[in-house]
């Protein structure tokens, strides 16, 4: 099983560009979920999925963050323009969802750097 | 805010058991205590949960108090690759009914 692959891995982009993130979770996990972490602290969550319909963005900054499930399968989180404080590393995590236990699989995480 | 008290940081020598504390005083009667860790550059990773009752499994295991207030994970013999941020984390059992808040977590260190 290859787990969930998230790419790219690391992106360095000045202020004002646009850049995005792309999440293919594991097959079979209804949930997925992006999250946030910044240097020493622990991951935030931007937004979680149920299928393809976005059940929970409340922490998702939507003046410049976007993100999309289409058919309920892989997931792109975009920031469109970003700024010097979006640097951090983008996470993306699947899981089984619904009424299973808060069991996530996490990728390895998309550094970004905003100069 | 996590619902959570770690300690910042511990260390433990190779071969020997970490036990990594966990204050979770404002539990309710159905969230679940889960442990995720996350190893440098990589994301969390998921290693136990439980409910009131210890549990175990291949990687660690978990006691939970009587009062559900406080737990302790265990991993029984410690090796460099457990040198990691371990997080506690306090959330019901369905995602539906609410998400995981990471806090800071307790940083463990291994050393040989």
């Amino acid at each position: 099983e290859a787990g969930v692959v998230q790419s790219p891995r690391y992106k360095i982009i000045e202020k004002k560009q646009p850049v995005a993130f792309w999440c293919n979770p594991i097959s079979g996990h209804n949930t997925l979920y992006w999250y946030l972490q910044n240097l020493g602290q622990g991951p935030e969550l931007l937004i979680r999925y149920e299928n393809e319909e976005a059940v929970d963005d409340s922490q998702l900054p939507k003046d410049r963050f976007s993100a999309e499930r289409l058919k309920g399968v892989d997931s792109t989180l975009k920031i469109q323009p970003a700024e010097l404080g979006d640097s951090a590393v983008y996470l993306c995590a699947s899981s089984h969802g619904g009424t299973g236990a808060n069991v996530l699989t996490f990728g390895a995480g998309s550094r970004l750097t905003v100069l | 805010d996590a619902k959570t008290t770690q300690p910042p940081s511990m260390d433990c020598a190779e071969g020997r058991a970490a036990n990594l504390p966990c204050n979770h005083s404002t539990i309710s009667g159905n969230e679940y205590v889960y442990w995720y860790r996350q190893i440098h550059s990589q994301g969390p990773q998921y290693i136990i949960h439980g409910l009131k009752n210890n549990e175990t499994n291949e990687m660690a295991s978990l006691i939970i108090t009587e009062d559900r207030k406080s737990s302790t994970l265990i991993l029984p013999h410690a090796t460099l690759r457990d040198t990691a941020v371990y997080y506690c984390i306090v959330g019901y059992y369905g995602g539906s009914q609410g998400n995981l808040i990471f806090g800071k977590g307790t940083k463990l260190s291994v050393k040989p």
